[in-house]
């Protein structure tokens, strides 16, 4: 089975503070997913990857960055956390064509920024 | 623009009766649509896809979704429903105008009653 791993499930910082969640992924796929859950909002995707070193922005990306050095792991960066950035954060990877390939989730992030 | 619909906030069902969850979508082309459920505290699992062929599709822990093409629908049913299927439900569809990413539902809650 593919493992999306997060590495924190729970975390709590202050505003103004720089923000790093992790994301690694066992199956060797070349696409890789952050998004952020919201009540009655759904997922809405900040950053994707499509491959090593390279990003495109989602829907929502200000505010954020993301770092994929290695194809395993995808970073998502909060350069300078803010209140309204209080959210779950879901991180996913899929193979190449992930039009009709499902994604495979880690747990999340509940992130709360004080 | 692409969108998906999931016209209810939460479905409650008595436990062994059927169990429908609606989803809506607009498209412009030929839609691969998915459904993932969420469990509490927990990332989203792939239940089931429509890509082409049959228009019931079947999935994961006894559920399936039709596809209907004149109703631009793709609702998904379960004969009979259990306690453990309570979760948050998620319908989405392939966007065609941004890089073939999934445009997700705000998603649905079932609550399953014994």
């Amino acid at each position: 089975d593919v493992k999306v791993t997060q590495s924190s499930r729970y975390l709590v910082k202050r505003t103004g503070e720089k923000v790093f969640l992790e994301c690694v992924q066992d199956m060797d796929h070349e696409n890789m997913f952050w998004y952020r859950q919201d009540p009655g909002l759904g997922l809405r995707l900040i950053y994707f990857s499509y491959d090593v070193k390279m990003k495109e922005k989602g829907d929502i990306p200000e505010g954020y960055s993301v770092s994929r050095e290695k194809k395993e792991r995808f970073s998502l960066i909060l350069e300078s956390a803010s209140t309204n950035q209080t959210s779950m954060y879901l991180c996913a990877s899929s193979p190449q064509d992930s039009s009709v390939q499902p994604q495979h989730f880690g747990d999340g992030t509940r992130l709360s920024i004080l | 623009a692409q969108s998906v619909a999931q016209p209810e906030d939460q479905v409650n069902v008595a436990e062994g009766n059927p169990l429908t969850v609606k989803c809506t979508y607009s498209v412009s082309g030929n839609p691969y649509l998915f459904w993932y459920v969420q469990y509490p505290n927990r990332g989203l699992q792939f239940l089931l896809k429509y890509i082409t062929g049959d228009n019931l599709v079947k999935g994961s822990y006894g559920f399936e979704a039709e596809f209907n093409k004149s109703q631009t629908s793709f609702h998904l049913k379960k004969p009979s429903a259990l306690v453990s299927d309570s979760a948050l439900y998620f319908c989405a569809v392939r966007d065609m105008d941004s890089n073939y990413q999934l445009i997700w539902g705000a998603g649905t809650k079932l609550i399953i009653k014994p």
